[in-house]
């Protein structure tokens, strides 16, 4: 199926750790996005990029580090994770024109313990 | 881009048309008006946008005043799977550097 995915769903890890996001779309799209939501359940943009080019780049900690290997993925490391990334993190991509908005992924849950 | 305001909060009947209501007095002439919504535990689902004609497409509808200060998206006949979080959001459609920015959204309640 067409469509955003995201791996893992769930992530359970211990502060101090590192860890990496995967997001793929076969979409065709050319812009990705990174999404934060936290327990207050607002949805915050953490970054865009446009055919592997960073393009956004919210007030978020250096230790989050999106790489794009190409325009179909974009992954997101987390290095020194702390209690407060504890969210769901949506991965999303659109189309130049966004004649049908952004497309999400389901989330990964990630719980620093 | 533009704030939203929307209702915290609203409960409707199953089969009965649902009218959600959004202000954004401060809209610019390209802004757009988008629809999203977010089904517990889900992601975020494109529903509708809209600049300045009113837009229906299989899911629900979109009424924009015309002086774009507010919209009205209707979710013609309301069904428990319409139970979520719905958000409003004003955005330009530029290109590389288009965002979208959520706000709290209004929690949508179909009751049987």
């Amino acid at each position: 199926d067409t469509a955003v995915s995201q791996t893992p769903k769930y992530l359970v890890t211990q502060m101090g750790n590192d860890k990496s996001i995967k997001c793929e779309q076969n979409l065709g799209h050319d812009t990705m996005y990174w999404y934060k939501q936290d327990s207050k359940k607002f949805l915050k943009i953490m970054f865009s990029y446009n055919n592997k080019e960073l393009i956004i780049n919210e007030t978020v900690p250096n230790r989050f580090s999106p790489k794009s290997p190409d325009k179909a993925h974009l992954n997101l490391h987390i290095n020194s994770l702390e209690l407060g990334d504890s969210a769901v993190y949506f991965c999303a991509s659109s189309h130049p024109d966004l004649a049908h908005g952004y497309t999400f992924g389901s989330g990964t849950r990630l719980t620093v313990v | 881009d533009a704030k939203t305001t929307q209702p915290t909060s609203m409960d409707c009947a199953e089969g009965r048309a649902a009218n959600l209501p959004c202000n954004h007095s401060t809209i610019s002439g390209n802004e757009y008006v988008y629809w999203y919504r977010q089904i517990h535990s889900q992601g975020p689902q494109y529903i509708i946008h809209g600049l300045k004609n009113n837009e229906t497409n299989e899911m629900a509808s979109l009424i924009i005043t015309e002086d774009r200060k507010s919209s009205t998206l209707i979710l013609p006949h309301a069904t428990l799977r319409d139970t979520a979080v719905y958000y409003c959001i004003v955005s330009r459609k530029s290109s590389n550097d288009y965002k979208l920015s959520f706000g709290a959204g209004t929690t949508v309640t179909v009751r049987a």
